[in-house]
């Protein structure tokens, strides 16, 4: 059974950087797409970018700037880093994979999701 | 960025109705559209993807259609366990972009 399970801190403060981590069991860490997407009262649901097993990322352009996005294979991991936050990125923050079909690119599986209320 | 706008917003149905949700895309995006249920506190749950492909045991009363700009997801007798959000979300171009979704609930 693949599950994902997001980890980190619930409350950053302005300005500050949010670290999140997305823990993978049950699944081959080969060919394994990360998502991360985020889920906001004022934005939706919102698709930060997607890291590879290999490290290969890519992100939505406008956020490109404040992320960062890693794994660690060895230990099943992906990582997100946002930076310079503001409250309008308070949100529940997924991590999902990515799967491909006939080209058709959707997600499958998803973390339980991670609150991240940006407050000083 | 391709847009998808959902229409309705919300809608109230009985159980045992037929319920129909709707997705546009700000162009054509072939049968690149998926949809999505939600429920209150829970993720989303990837229901059918490729426009009208069921996701491996997902109850066969859903089912999808459409290509282009226009999509429907259909639920073709409404039972309880079905009261949730409903998004549709496109992967044809490289910003993947979700709806603002449609609410369903019992009336």
């Amino acid at each position: 059974q693949v599950q994902l399970q997001e980890s980190g801190p619930g409350l950053v403060k302005p300005s500050e950087t949010l670290s999140l981590t997305c823990t993978v069991s049950g699944a081959s860490m080969s060919d394994f797409s990360c998502n991360w997407i985020r889920q906001s009262a004022g934005k939706g649901l919102e698709w930060i970018g997607r890291v590879s097993s290999t490290g290969t990322t890519h992100h939505n352009p406008s956020l490109k700037s404040r992320v960062t996005m890693s794994v660690d294979a060895s230990k099943n991991q992906f990582f997100l880093k946002f930076s310079s936050l503001t409250a309008a990125d308070t949100a529940v923050y997924f991590c999902a994979r990515a799967f491909m079909v006939r080209g058709v690119i959707g997600f499958d599986y998803w973390g339980q999701g991670m609150l991240v209320t940006v407050s000083s | 960025d391709i847009q998808m706008t959902q229409s309705p917003s919300s809608l109230f149905a009985s159980v045992g109705d037929r319920v129909a949700v709707t997705c546009r895309a700000s162009q054509s995006i072939t049968n690149y559209l998926n949809w999505y249920q939600q429920k209150p506190g829970k993720a989303p749950k990837l229901l059918i993807y490729g426009a009208s492909t069921l996701q491996s045991g997902v109850p066969s009363r859903f089912s999808g259609s459409g290509s282009g700009t226009d999509f429907t997801l259909t639920i073709s007798s409404l039972e309880p366990e079905d009261i949730a959000t409903y998004y549709c979300q496109q992967s044809f171009s490289a910003l993947w972009t979700f709806g603002r979704g449609t609410k369903v609930e019992i009336k």
